[in-house]
């Protein structure tokens, strides 16, 4: 099946610092990539959906200015945390689909941050 | 009302024990649905699609009622792997095609 790679798979930080996570599609093209978040014991929220080339559509009580998305080609989608705090430590996922049909989604493995 | 709601579990079973969870979707115009197991710290994994005439995957069967908004995951002769959490998830109509995931129910399945 398709492949979606994550880059860092965990990362620890100080606070006030900004961590940038990396999502690849391998082995296709993904117009739209998604990025989540799961606490312990809870389920994965989708915070934003990246589109190539245009402005991430951020859900509802999702800081935009703190969670920078950028989605600069097919293939690429990055997720900056800025100024992280500790209760920003969590299981950060992304996740893309083909651009044509109704298919699967293909997850990358997850970035798990700890601030300090 | 969550858009996703599951069993809250856990479910603790002896091995060979069948299992079903359930789960029910509050927007009517959603448009497909998906089982997904998550191991700890990993990534989910599609277990199956969900379709209205129901689906049988081995062990697993998968139900949709649309008329219900009723979902549901039968397992069969578990096995000490199938160990895991499983998400309910729906994927929202519209072009962007976001996924919204249940909380999720936790199944031990015991020696």
């Amino acid at each position: 099946g398709a492949v979606v790679s994550q880059h860092p798979s965990w990362v620890i930080c100080k606070s006030g610092t900004s961590v940038k996570i990396e999502c690849r599609s391998l082995d296709f093209q993904a117009t739209t990539m998604f990025w989540y978040r799961q606490f312990p014991k809870q389920s994965l929220m989708l915070m934003a959906t990246s589109n190539e080339g245009s402005k991430a559509t951020y859900e509802q009580g999702v800081e935009k200015d703190k969670f920078l998305i950028n989605h600069a080609s097919l293939t690429l989608s990055t997720l900056t945390v800025t100024s992280a705090h500790p209760e920003d430590s969590s299981f950060y996922i992304c996740s893309a689909t083909y651009i044509r049909g109704d298919t699967e989604a293909f997850f990358g493995q997850g970035t798990r941050l700890t601030v300090v | 009302r969550k858009e996703v709601e599951q069993d809250p579990g856990p479910f603790n079973v002896p091995e060979g024990a069948t299992v079903a969870f359930n789960c029910t979707y509050s927007n009517s115009a959603s448009q497909s649905f998906f089982w997904y197991r998550q191991d700890c710290r990993k990534e989910p994994k599609l277990l199956m699609s969900v379709y209205s005439s129901g689906n049988e995957d081995g062990r697993f069967t998968a139900q949709l009622n649309r008329a219900s908004q009723y979902i549901s995951l039968l397992i069969r002769d578990s096995k000490l792997s199938d160990s895991a959490t499983y998400l309910c998830v729906v994927r929202r109509a519209g072009s962007a095609r976001q996924l919204t995931f249940g909380s999720g129910t936790q199944l031990t399945v015991l020696p």
